[in-house]
């Protein structure tokens, strides 16, 4: 079946750091990866995608390249802000179904 | 980009009364909607799959009899918790597919159910 591990958190982080967020997976076939946030109070929002092997996906300055080989998406962002302080979902779609990782919680202070 | 709405956002009820959670796509049509369930601290999990027009497809260990999904219409899919225990509060989220064989997922809100 299809499953998504995750970093686990929560991750606190200085503003201006350089953010990591792990993510593999295991699947069937070709799925698409997702990284979705959830922020404070808010529903779930599709944060960035990749369809594909070797993709990168990229919003709001995050990104994630599918890896195939490791079957890896890890979250990066270069410079965190207090705002991106939020919960982090990785995800996979495959066969019409979603599966989701447990969530990374993401504390940015100033 | 594409909106759904889902309500109510909290509700309050007794143990053994029935709640309707709406959500609606606004700007699209929805052929399929999963409703998902959310502990606290954990992930999402995935109930059931609603398809415009016939049954819900339910995940094993979820009771149709008590989450009656219904997708009426291609905006429209309702859950209704049946005589609702105080095991059954969590966070409820819809999320909808848009078109047919599209990945992308738009989700609601979430209603946190509490059951007293």
């Amino acid at each position: 079946g299809n499953s998504v591990t995750q970093m686990e958190g929560p991750v606190t982080l200085s503003e201006e750091a350089f953010l990591t967020i792990n993510c593999t997976y295991t699947a069937t076939g070709y799925p698409s990866l997702f990284w979705y946030v959830q922020y404070p109070g808010e529903g779930l929002q599709l944060l960035l995608k990749a369809t594909k092997a070797d993709d990168k996906g990229s919003n709001k300055g995050f990104e994630a390249t599918y890896r195939k080989e490791t079957t890896s998406f890890h979250l990066e962002k270069g410079s965190v802000q207090v705002s991106d302080s939020a919960v982090y979902f990785c995800a996979l779609a495959n066969a019409g179904k979603s599966t989701f990782g447990d969530g990374t919680t993401l504390t940015v202070k100033p | 980009g594409a909106v759904v709405s889902q309500h109510p956002s909290w509700v309050i009820c007794k143990s053994g009364t029935s709640v309707k959670i709406e959500c609606r796509s606004l700007d699209f049509q929805a052929t399929t909607m999963f409703w998902y369930r959310q502990f606290p601290k954990q992930s999402l999990m995935l109930m059931a799959t609603s398809n415009e027009g016939s049954k819900a497809t339910y995940e094993q260990g979820v009771e149709k009899d008590k989450f009656l999904i219904n997708h009426a219409s291609l905006t429209l899919s309702t859950l209704t918790v049946t005589s609702a225990h105080p095991e059954d509060s969590s966070f409820y989220i819809c999320s909808a597919r848009e078109g047919t064989g599209g990945e992308k997922l738009f989700f609601g809100s979430g209603t946190q159910l509490s059951v007293l």
